[in-house]
Order: C-alpha cells, then sequence, then structure tokens
C-alpha cells in the first residue's frame, strides 16, 4: 500500500512569512508524528497525535509552530513569521498502536532566507 | 525520561568484514527499541525493533541488535558490511513504564561508511 507521503517537497520562503506543511499518513494508522531534523543533527520531536485524544505538543518549539489532524487523517504543519532558524527538513510518521514502529514520509525540506 | 546515545558519529568499515554501530539507553521502565537508517535526501527507513522475547533480532537488509539489559545497549551489527549500507543511522527508544504513547526518543545518529 502507499506510505507516508508529504508535501512539498521543498518549500523556499522569505522570513516573516507564514507557511504551512502537509502530512497524509498510512491508511489506519491512528498516530502521527513531527519531526524537525536541521542539518546534520538528529531527529527533534515536535508534537504527536493520536485518535481523538489531546495532541502531545511538549516538543513545539515556539508558539509559532502549531499543527492540526483530521480525525485519522491529514496533519498540517503551520509555522508563523518564519526565522532562518526554522530552516530544516520536518519529517512526518505514522505509527499503528499495536506495531510501534513509525513509517516516515520523505520529509519536508524548508529554506527560510 | 528517557534518553538514547549514538557514542560514534561516524563508522568506517571495509566491505566484507562485520559491522557495529552502538546505542546505549535509559528509561524508567522496560524498553522498546528500534534502528531506522536514513539515505541521502530520504526519509527514514525502519530496520527493526526490541519489544520482548529473544535478545537478538533480526531485521531487513541482514542487519541484526542484540538487546543487552545489563548494559542497557542494543548494538547493530551485520556480518558482512556492503558499500550500499553506507548511511545515516539512528537508534530510538519508547519507555513503557512512562506510558507516554508512541513517543519516540531518537539518538543523534551514527554515519556508517563502507568502503571497498
Amino acid at each position: 500500500g502507499a506510505g507516508v507521503s508529504q508535501s512539498p517537497s521543498n518549500k523556499v520562503t522569505e522570513k516573516g512569512k507564514d507557511v504551512e506543511l502537509r502530512c497524509d499518513p498510512i491508511s489506519g494508522h491512528t498516530a502521527l508524528y513531527w519531526y524537525r531534523q536541521r542539518l546534520g543533527q538528529g531527529l527533534e520531536f515536535l508534537i504527536y497525535f493520536q485518535g481523538n485524544s489531546a495532541p502531545d505538543k511538549s516538543g513545539l518549539p515556539s508558539d509559532r509552530f502549531s499543527a492540526e489532524r483530521t480525525g485519522e487523517s491529514v496533519s498540517t504543519l503551520t509555522i508563523q513569521r518564519t526565522q532562518q532558524e526554522d530552516s530544516a527538513v520536518y519529517l512526518c510518521a505514522s505509527s499503528q498502536i499495536v506495531g510501534n514502529e513509525q513509517f516516515f514520509g520523505p520529509g519536508t525540506r524548508l529554506t527560510v532566507l | 525520561a528517557q534518553s538514547v546515545a549514538q557514542p560514534e558519529d561516524q563508522v568506517n568499515v571495509a566491505e566484507g568484514n562485520p559491522l557495529t554501530v552502538k546505542c546505549t539507553y535509559s528509561v524508567s521502565g522496560n524498553p522498546y527499541l528500534f534502528w531506522y537508517v536514513q539515505y541521502p535526501n530520504r526519509g527514514l527507513q525502519f530496520l527493526l525493533k526490541y519489544i520482548t522475547g529473544d535478545n537478538l533480532v533480526k531485521g531487513s537488509y541482514g542487519f541484526e541488535a542484540e538487546f543487552n539489559k545489563s548494559q542497557t545497549s542494543f548494538h547493530l551489527k551485520k556480518p558482512s558490511a556492503l558499500v550500499s549500507d553506507s548511511a545515516l543511522y539512528f537508534c530510538a527508544v519508547r519507555d513503557l513504564f512512562t506510558g507516554g504513547g508512541n513517543k519516540l526518543t531518537f539518538g543523534t545518529g551514527t554515519q556508517l561508511k563502507v568502503e571497498l
């Protein structure tokens, strides 16, 4: 079946602009995660959705970052008033509860000029 | 709190030789442990996991990992490395005790370079 998809694959924006990143999880996966990966660094957890439970937002670096998920489908990560330090690859992953392993999308490479 | 350490930023090995990528973890309860691989300009791919049972776990592409509770380690191994194994490898842990949902904590990654 189809894997996790993300769009756009690349986004170049100017400092101060808002951006919206999209993630389509694997069908049937109840959990969805967003991570940030800065150049040459590991994964930084941002936010996690599980079914209808309140999301775990503990990793969001500032109030400029927010995310939404509609039911158990698409999620959007929004970054307002982008800064140069927001430049990174944003990875989305989904998982079933039982299996626990997360399946990752190809990522969105965000460049803030 | 849960944490993962990958002490080596880079591991170099000759093709055909065995490889080991090290990982140690810290959790309050029992761990779920994972290895992922990232090829250039691509997302992470799941390699293998340990939840319970045999300490030696076999995964994709001939990789295996050994869970050692006393040493709190989960080193990734392969008996004979291939040039195509060259990639960035991440270890990750989930602490069952804290019940943090499916939240994983990732290590900083180890770059594996396999040379002819």
